[in-house]
């Protein structure tokens, strides 16, 4: 399996432009996480999905924030209108609610978003 | 919720000492309990785990050790290199939900 698969891998975009972040989790994983870090707010859940379902977007910082799972193999973060505040590194991770490695997140690459 | 608290938020070691970081969670349900590490630019990995039905897990020079009465779990890394020098996360999870709660990660950097 290639693992968590995210793309684009670096974004940089003007202020108000909407920007979309894509993940593909690892085949067989039900659940999906997207998470934040920046140097001064460390890593932070923004939402996640079971089995395609959006359970928890508690962690989303506004409304300019959107995240879909169309079906178990995509998700998408949208970000619009973008701000500087929300350059960051934003990560993607899976994980499996069965098996000997239950809840063992696996991390993608990340995309480095970059808000002029 | 979960909250998981991490000590010391920076760690200087000379290479081949050793180094310890420790974790404190609030959630007695939480029964999970991963260590990750992620180099510079790097996405975050695990390292090792511990589930709440052991006290101590070793592989090779990295260990973790678990108290559940005191809602605290340490991370012990053994004859340091300077390839150890990384940001190193805890978490905590109930085995239900599969969410992981992060602490604010330690920075750890080995002096050759």
């Amino acid at each position: 399996d290639a693992g968590v698969i995210q793309s684009p891998r670096h974004e940089v975009t003007e202020m108000g432009q909407e920007v979309t972040l894509r993940c593909k989790p690892i085949s067989g994983h039900d659940y999906l996480f997207w998470y934040r870090q920046t140097m001064m707010r460390g890593l932070e859940l923004l939402i996640y999905f079971n089995n395609n379902v959006p359970i928890d977007d508690s962690g989303m910082p506004e409304d300019r924030f959107s995240a879909k799972m169309p079906n178990a193999s995509f998700s998408t973060l949208k970000i619009q209108p973008s701000e500087p505040r929300d350059s960051a590194v934003y990560f993607c991770a899976s994980s499996t609610s069965g098996g000997a490695s239950w809840n063992e997140q696996f991390f993608g690459p990340g995309t480095r978003l970059t808000v002029l | 919720g979960e909250n998981v608290e991490q000590h010391p938020s920076t760690l200087s070691v000379q290479e081949g000492d050793s180094a310890v970081i420790k974790c404190t969670y609030s959630d007695s349900a939480s029964n999970y309990f991963p260590w990750y590490k992620q180099e510079l630019g790097k996405r975050p990995q695990l390292i090792i785990d511990i589930r709440s039905n052991v006290g101590e897990k070793k592989d090779q020079r990295i260990a973790v050790t678990l108290n559940k009465t005191a809602k605290h779990f340490s991370l012990h890394i053994t004859e340091t290199q300077p390839e150890d020098s990384a940001v190193y996360f805890c978490a905590a999870s109930r085995s239900a939900g599969n969410k992981l709660t992060f602490g604010g990660g330690t920075r750890v950097l080995v002096k050759p």
